[in-house]
């Protein structure tokens, strides 16, 4: 059984182009999360979603930031007019059921803004 | 709302050495707790946890039990070996939540041989 997938697993980006970063889930897996681990710092908690529904946002910045988790393919978290404090390890997890159930955490992208 | 704070690091240790990490919480309602550890360019595996106070979870010979009298839930393993060397993050999840696992900080794990 393969494990949550992320891609790419780097990415360089200049200031102001467009990040996506994708996360395929484990298989049977409907939730998905994202988290942010910044240098230094612990994940931080960014969205939630299910199938075709964000469940919770509220760690997400305001600007620039989206995530989505079609009916078919990956989730896909989009960073606008990327800028240097994007620079961080993004990190996807999946668990086959909401919020009190064990996540399971990809490799993570590791963004980097030049 | 919630938080999680775990001991400074890093901590360096001797192959064999005990090994405590500590970890406190602050959380509503009653959270589950977790401890991942995450290896050099990798992403977090979950080493083990616990949903309900007094529970103890173990796994690969580290152990660490709920207690809500302490809001606590150290990380102990009885003999360390340099292959423990990693970044180990205690986390919660709120039981009636939907907003994800509140991490540590994280404390980075050195075990010399």
């Amino acid at each position: 059984n393969a494990g949550v997938m992320q891609n790419p697993r780097h990415l360089v980006r200049r200031r102001g182009q467009e990040a996506r970063l994708r996360c395929s889930p484990m298989k049977g897996h409907s939730h998905v999360y994202w988290y942010r681990q910044l240098p230094e710092e612990g994940l931080k908690f960014m969205v939630y979603l299910q199938k075709e529904n964000i469940i919770d946002e509220s760690g997400m910045p305001k600007e620039r930031f989206s995530a989505e988790f079609p009916k078919e393919g990956p989730s896909i978290l989009r960073i606008q007019q990327v800028v240097r404090g994007d620079s961080a390890a993004y990190f996807c997890a999946s668990s086959p059921r909401g919020v009190s159930y064990e996540q399971y955490f990809g490799p993570g992208t590791r963004l980097t803004v030049t | 709302g919630n938080s999680v704070t775990q001991m400074e690091g890093p901590v360096t240790l001797s192959e064999e050495a005990f090994l405590t990490i500590n970890c406190t919480y602050t959380a509503t309602g009653y959270p589950s707790l977790f401890w991942y550890v995450q290896y050099p360019g990798e992403g977090l595996q979950l080493l083990l946890k616990a949903t309900k106070a007094d529970d103890k979870g173990s796994n690969k010979g580290f152990e660490a039990t709920y207690r809500k009298e302490t809001t606590s839930f150290h990380l102990e393993k009885g003999s360390v070996q340099v292959s423990d060397s990693a970044v180990y993050f205690c986390a919660l999840v709120s039981g009636g939540g939907a907003d994800g696992l509140t991490f540590g900080k994280g404390t980075h794990l050195i075990i010399q041989p």
